[in-house]
């Protein structure tokens, strides 16, 4: 079974640019987070989709950030315009539907975002 | 608010034990989890404690107290594969478990 991947994994753009992460999640999880992780601190939450419906997005740093999740399979973060504390490892993970005795996330490999 | 703290480093010897400490504040608690990340990999899942008492695994296991908001990994027989980062993380409601991260904790195996 395939885990959970994320293109790229590592960017490199110019403040003021845009930058589109992309995370593909274990096949048939419903549940779908995104993190982050700047450096020196602790990986954050940002938001947690339910298929297609954002169920959290209460850790989205500010409107530059837009995620999405079409069809409820891969979502998409988009940062845009890019300001330079946006540098981090932006990890997602997924896990199955709720119910379960506790809900075990599954993450990907992270995507290096480094805006200059 | 919360806040959950783990020593930033430690090191230790191939074959030896090593506990990680971690302690939490946070209201509705629960569950805690244990994962561990190699430097440029994925957070892979090690443990899950929601009630008091210890959950043994293999080499690794965990411990919980939620009275103290106390949990522990051990880890016997270390290996030089276990060099990595160790991270504790509280979730706050149930079904959702949204992770609230510690910084981790980074354990260097020595020969």
């Amino acid at each position: 079974e395939a885990g959970v991947t994320q293109f790229p994994s590592h960017s490199v753009i110019e403040k003021g640019q845009t930058v589109t992460l992309r995370c593909d999640p274990i096949s048939g999880h419903d549940n779908l987070y995104w993190y982050r992780r700047v450096m020196g601190k602790e990986i954050k939450f940002l938001l947690h989709f339910v298929k297609e419906s954002k169920q959290d997005e209460s850790g989205m740093p500010n409107n530059r950030f837009l995620a999405e999740r079409t069809g409820g399979t891969y979502s998409t973060l988009k940062v845009q315009p890019a300001e330079l504390e946006d540098s981090g490892v932006y990890f997602c993970a997924s896990s199955q539907e709720m119910g379960s005795s506790y809900n075990e996330q599954f993450f990907g490999p992270g995507t290096r975002l480094t805006v200059l | 608010g919360q806040n959950i703290d783990q020593p930033t480093e430690m090191t230790a010897t191939e074959g030896a034990i090593v506990q990680i400490n971690c302690t939490y504040q946070t209201s509705g608690f629960n569950g805690l989890f244990w994962y561990q990340q190699h430097a440029g990999e994925a957070p892979t899942f090690l443990s899950y404690n929601v009630l008091d008492g210890l959950e043994e695994k293999g080499r690794f296991s965990s411990f919980l107290s939620r009275s103290k908001g106390y949990s522990y990994l051990l880890l016997k027989e270390l290996q030089m594969k276990d060099s990595a980062s160790y991270l504790c993380a509280v979730t706050r409601r149930w079904g959702y478990s949204t992770l609230t991260f510690g910084k981790g904790t980074m354990l260097l195996v020595s020969p």
